[in-house]
């Protein structure tokens, strides 16, 4: 596609309930990052593909996350028993290159509400 | 980790200049800028490496200064188009992963006319 695209792009759920959020990635893209950013906050990095490596899972906050990317393309994450606090607009990102010095496209975004 | 930016908020006439500064206690590797606009999601400003580099694009530019280990971006004569909120994001020297970027908490710019 054009650009990174999200979805949902709005996902209100009760505490408790598991939720996945989509990201399809710009065609090509060998990197995806996931990022959640709280309101009037930055952004806080929380896992990284590169290719077919292992991800780097070292922002996830707890064992509740899980993400996967399927194919070198698509990548879920995953939220199991959601809390509050884990309310926040979920950004993923790409870039063409595997490298930090590459730009990283993002996405809209997914806003999750833990009622 | 995280950087530290400064100033958190800074209000500006058209016009007029300002400066965002991001510091890290880290050795770093490069330094990234982004701009959000409200209810949009970040957009790719530039990257710099170590080694005291400038870049620019129009009136907008930045230096990093690795022996203090701190970036700024300069924005010259604002339109209002460059209302947001700008990131710095910074990657630590000596990680060999392509990996993450650590962002700081964002400089909030608003533009009067």
């Amino acid at each position: 596609g054009a650009g990174v695209s999200q979805s949902p792009s709005n996902k209100v759920t009760e505490k408790g309930k598991d939720v996945e959020l989509r990201c399809d990635p710009i065609s090509g893209h060998t990197a995806l990052y996931w990022y959640r950013q709280s309101l009037g906050q930055g952004l806080e990095f929380l896992i990284y593909f590169q290719g077919n490596s292992a991800p780097d899972k070292s922002g996830l906050p707890s064992d509740r996350f899980s993400a996967e990317r399927t194919g070198g393309s698509v990548s879920t994450l995953t939220i199991q028993r959601t809390q509050q606090e884990d309310s926040a607009v979920y950004l993923c990102a790409s870039s063409r290159l595997a490298t930090s010095t590459d730009t990283q496209y993002f996405g809209p975004g997914t806003r999750l509400t833990v009622l | 980790q995280q950087p530290v930016q400064s100033p958190q908020a800074v209000i500006l006439r058209e016009g007029e200049d300002a400066v965002i500064n991001c510091s890290s206690s880290k050795a770093l590797y490069s330094v990234h800028w982004y701009r959000q606009k409200h209810g949009e999601a970040p957009v790719f400003l530039m990257i710099l490496l170590k080694g005291g580099e400038q870049k620019g694009h129009e009136k907008i530019s930045a230096s990093f200064n690795e022996k203090k280990q701190q970036s700024s971006l300069y924005l010259t004569a604002s339109q209002l188009s460059y209302s947001g909120t700008y990131f710095c994001g910074t990657e630590m020297a000596g990680y060999s992963s392509a990996s993450k970027i650590i962002f700081g908490s964002g400089t909030r710019l608003s533009i009067r006319p």
